[in-house]
């Protein structure tokens, strides 16, 4: 079956650290553009980060830049996100989601999401 | 504020045809594949449409999609109460080098 399970999900204070992880199954991940997509309490999706299949490329929305990281292990068919100096308004559920074959951004399989905290 | 703009709302009876339009600019919608995702509440997002007007297997043929110029719709037929969720258009920005959401639609069924 194909499927990807977030975690590393966590209450945390402002100006904390977090990783997320994806872990990757049912398919070559390797193979796939890879992207994390939030969405915030009561608010609509939000575009965060994306990564090639090589790690070559990657490119990241404004309100994260210089703050999160997104990274990939493709023997561990793993997608992280690195997660820096977290402000309230990072709060959300995360969900990875991949690339279908062919387009680097139309998202084919999400995983179930992992809820971040960011409070004092 | 999002970049691709969408109607808050839209509501249809049983049956009915509804569409909800998203509107964009030159370097996103103008120039690129639009996308579609249904989200029900707790649960992640699935496709309905992707590449404009194509239709992910399993998804019935009452969804469909299409694009003129700067703007997207998905049109839903045949209107049943399993509809009932928020709707998202997405494109890729080639200046803004991410991928856009629009602000959402919630599809009432009456």
């Amino acid at each position: 079956e194909v499927q990807l399970v977030e975690s590393g999900g966590d209450l945390v204070q402002p100006g904390e650290s977090l990783r997320l992880s994806c872990a990757a199954s049912g398919f070559a991940f390797s193979d796939y553009w890879m992207h994390w997509v939030c969405q915030a309490p009561g608010k609509g999706l939000v575009w965060v980060s994306r990564i090639s299949t090589d790690e070559t490329s990657t490119n990241y929305a404004e309100s994260v830049k210089g703050r999160f990281t997104i990274s990939r292990d493709n023997a561990k068919n793993t997608l992280y996100l690195q997660m820096n100096s977290l402000r309230v308004d990072d709060t959300a559920v995360y969900y990875c989601a991949r690339s279908r074959e062919g387009l680097r951004n139309a998202f084919d399989i999400w995983g179930q999401g992992t809820v971040v905290t960011v409070s004092s | 504020q999002s970049v691709l703009t969408q109607p808050p709302s839209a509501s249809g009876t049983p049956g009915q045809r509804v569409t909800i339009s998203c509107s964009g600019g030159s370097s996103n919608i103008g120039s690129n594949y639009v996308n579609w995702y249904q989200k029900l509440p707790g649960t992640a997002p699935k496709s309905v449409i992707y590449s404009n007007n194509q239709r992910p297997s399993g998804v019935p043929d009452r969804f469909s999609g299409s694009k003129s110029g700067t703007s997207a719709s998905l049109a839903i037929s045949g209107l049943q109460s399993g509809d009932e969720a928020v709707y998202y258009c997405s494109s890729w920005d080639a200046s803004l080098k991410a991928v856009l959401f629009g602000g959402g639609t919630k599809l009432t069924v009456l």
